[in-house]
């Protein structure tokens, strides 16, 4: 039973690289999102998907896009990273927005 | 905007003691409340979720209590084990989006 998996663990990139975190779900829940996690400021969310086909912004959207390929997968782009993007990405899923959220185990991302 | 904040930070108890985090929120028009724990280096695993109806989930040892019209969420650990030692977070999801807000977190730690 995986869950909510996502890679790669650990990233650095230097300023102005780019990068992609994957995210698949295998339980076939169909809201999915991206958050980052930042020391003292708890989790923010970057961009939601709920439900295969749509995509919405969260509350720190910018610098980032991205893409749900299917139901079971979503995917976080950065397209030019800068320090401020530093931090730790957990991507989660829900059956529907009422449900509870499923947590990855994270990727934590140094952009130097 | 909600705002959801989480007192005390850290907080240290020896083995046995019962105990009570706190979980404010300025908005009361929420969908649900949910209650995470986090361990170091890991995703976040849901404890507890409580539907804006309720009052009250109970899981184990574990009590968590709603009061929307003072916006407030109590989480009570009865019998703590080092083992419950954790950071542990609630978010709050409004009624009119699809945003999960999130606390800072209090961090747990249970003494042998």
């Amino acid at each position: 039973n995986a869950g909510v998996t996502q890679t790669p663990k650990f990233q650095v990139l230097k300023t102005g690289q780019s990068m992609t975190l994957q995210c698949a779900q295998d339980m076939n829940h169909n809201s999915m999102y991206w958050y980052r996690q930042d020391p003292g400021m708890g989790l923010r969310l970057i961009y939601y998907s709920a439900s295969e086909g749509t995509t919405d912004k969260g509350e720190v959207p910018n610098g980032y896009n991205v893409s749900r390929l299917n139901k079971r997968e979503f995917s976080l782009r950065l397209e030019s990273a800068a320090p401020s993007q530093t931090s730790v990405y957990f991507c989660a899923s829900s059956e529907e927005p009422n449900s509870p959220l499923h947590f990855g185990n994270g990727t934590r991302l140094t952009v130097t | 905007k909600q705002e959801v904040t989480q007192i005390p930070a850290a907080l240290s108890v020896p083995e046995g003691e019962n105990l009570v985090l706190n979980c404010s929120f300025t908005d009361s028009a929420i969908y649900n409340l949910q209650w995470f724990r986090q361990d170091p280096g890991k995703g976040l695993t849901s404890l507890l979720l409580i539907q804006s109806s309720q009052r009250e989930q109970t899981s184990g040892r574990l009590n968590a209590s709603l009061d929307k019209s003072s916006g407030r969420s109590t989480l009570y650990i009865a019998a703590s084990q080092p083992g419950d030692s954790a950071t542990y977070l609630c978010a709050v999801r409004g009624v009119n989006n699809n945003d999960m807000r999130f606390g800072a977190g209090t961090r747990l730690t249970v003494k042998p």
